[in-house]
């Protein structure tokens, strides 16, 4: 079954990059990988996404390793709004699953 | 725009009782979802609408109904509540549902059955 394992919480400090781990061995060559942010009491939140290349956007940047059994979220300068818990997706082929992992809860120190 | 509108925010239910759980969106969105996020725990998938009139089921959809009269609404009813039903429900939209496109979330309704 296809699943994703992230770190289950990482700290970095206020105005440092921060890279956010994936591992996604299970892959197939047609699942895009997404990245969703969750705030307390709040739904969750597109970040990004991508199947092969790298992809930048205005939020994130998203790395993906060549053969994709892994992925890094990159924040480039990271601020205390963006403490959160950071999921990494698995969209897959079938059904319109998405499959969740746990999430990597990230703390941001003044 | 509003976005994606769930209501109640919070819900305390008896077991056997019946609630609907309301999610609408004005965004002319065509796929409409919802799940469920048990505490520490990713969304898992409990129904989804590809349009007005067209639903399936997702990866958990015991003990729950949907319906999709409109584009714009898409309720989910939980019938004969269960403690295993305790949870924190999430609508979602998107445009055409293709899997590189990104979803809207609602604020989610927390739902406590004791």
């Amino acid at each position: 079954d296809a699943k994703t394992t992230q770190p289950n919480s990482m700290e970095s400090n206020e105005e440092e990059p921060v890279h956010l781990p994936c591992n996604h061995s299970t892959i197939s060559g047609t699942d895009y990988i997404h990245w969703y942010r969750q705030l307390p009491s709040q739904g969750p939140e597109y970040v990004i996404h991508g199947l092969t290349s790298n992809v930048n956007n205005r939020m994130a940047s998203l790395a993906i390793a060549e053969d994709r059994k892994s992925s890094t979220l990159i924040l480039h300068r990271a601020t205390l709004r963006d403490a959160a818990v950071y999921y990494c997706i698995l969209n897959l082929d079938s059904n319109y699953q998405l499959i969740w992992g746990a999430g990597t809860k990230l703390i941001i120190k003044p | 725009n509003a976005g994606v509108t769930q209501t109640p925010k919070f819900r305390i239910l008896k077991i056997g009782q019946s609630m609907t759980l309301q999610c609408a969106q004005d965004m002319n969105h065509n796929y409409m979802y919802w799940y469920r996020q048990d505490p520490g725990m990713g969304l898992k998938l409990i129904y989804y609408s590809v349009g007005a009139g067209i639903t399936d089921k997702g990866e958990v959809p015991n003990g729950y109904n949907v319906s999709r009269s409109t584009t714009e609404d898409f309720p989910l009813r939980l019938e004969l509540a269960a403690p295993s039903q305790t949870s924190v429900y999430f609508c979602a939209s998107s445009y055409t549902g293709a899997r590189y496109e990104k979803l809207f979330f609602g604020s989610g309704t927390q739902l406590s059955v004791l």
